[in-house]
């Protein structure tokens, strides 16, 4: 069955950085464009990132463009987000989505949980 | 950014009853509008998609309809498994933007 399991979440202070990782198995990785989506406490989803099969393409939601870094490696059957300068309204459970079709998120990973604070 | 709206924010509703939650997008997105159930500490789960194709092993007395800027989310009988928050997504354009949510809650 598919998996998606998140790991690399905790707690950083502002300006500092971070790398989630998210380890995927029970289909096959490299056919499917992967995602991050974000929840921060008490509120809604908030879509992050997302990228192509063969890493050809990427996007990003203006709010964390230019500091957070997308990337897989279809070897290793994994999806990365590396986020840097972090901020406290970055403070959220990341989670890993596959994507299919138009943007739809079949599947997610349990999530982990990045707490920026002082 | 094409933002979504959904009401209500929240709804009371008894077991057996028939709910339906509305999402409008600023802008037209044709049907690419997907529905999301969420339990605490859970995950979000994909419902809907496409506006009205039903995810594989949801049941069938979840469905969704529209097309455009107006889209709904009706539970036919709710269950008590049901009692769950409800988000839309659009998914025409990036940023894939979801409303603020639906809490249903047993009355």
């Amino acid at each position: 069955q598919v998996q998606l399991v998140e790991s690399g979440g905790g707690l950083v202070k502002p300006g500092g950085s971070l790398r989630l990782s998210c380890a995927a198995s029970g289909f096959m990785f490299s056919d499917y464009y992967m995602s991050w989506i974000r929840q921060a406490p008490g509120k809604g989803p908030e879509w992050v990132s997302y990228i192509t099969t063969n890493s050809a393409y990427t996007n990003y939601a203006d709010s964390v463009k230019g500091r957070f870094t997308i990337s897989r490696d279809n070897a290793k059957n994994s999806l990365y987000l590396q986020m840097n300068s972090l901020r406290v309204e970055d403070t959220a459970v990341y989670y890993c989505a596959r994507r299919v079709g138009a943007a739809n998120a079949d599947y997610w990973g349990q999530g982990t949980l990045v707490t920026v604070s002082s | 950014d094409i933002q979504m709206t959904q009401s209500p924010s929240s709804l009371s509703a008894s077991v057996g009853d028939r709910v339906t939650i509305t999402c409008r997008a600023t802008q037209g997105i044709d049907i690419y509008l997907n529905w999301y159930q969420q339990k605490p500490g859970k995950a979000p789960k994909l419902l809907i998609y496409a506006a009205s194709t039903l995810q594989s092993g949801v049941p069938s007395r979840f469905s969704g309809s529209g097309s455009g800027t107006e889209f709904t989310l009706t539970i036919s009988g709710l269950q008590p498994e049901d009692f769950a928050t409800y988000y839309c997504q659009q998914s025409d354009t990036a940023p894939y933007n979801f409303g603020r949510g639906t809490k249903l809650e047993i009355k």
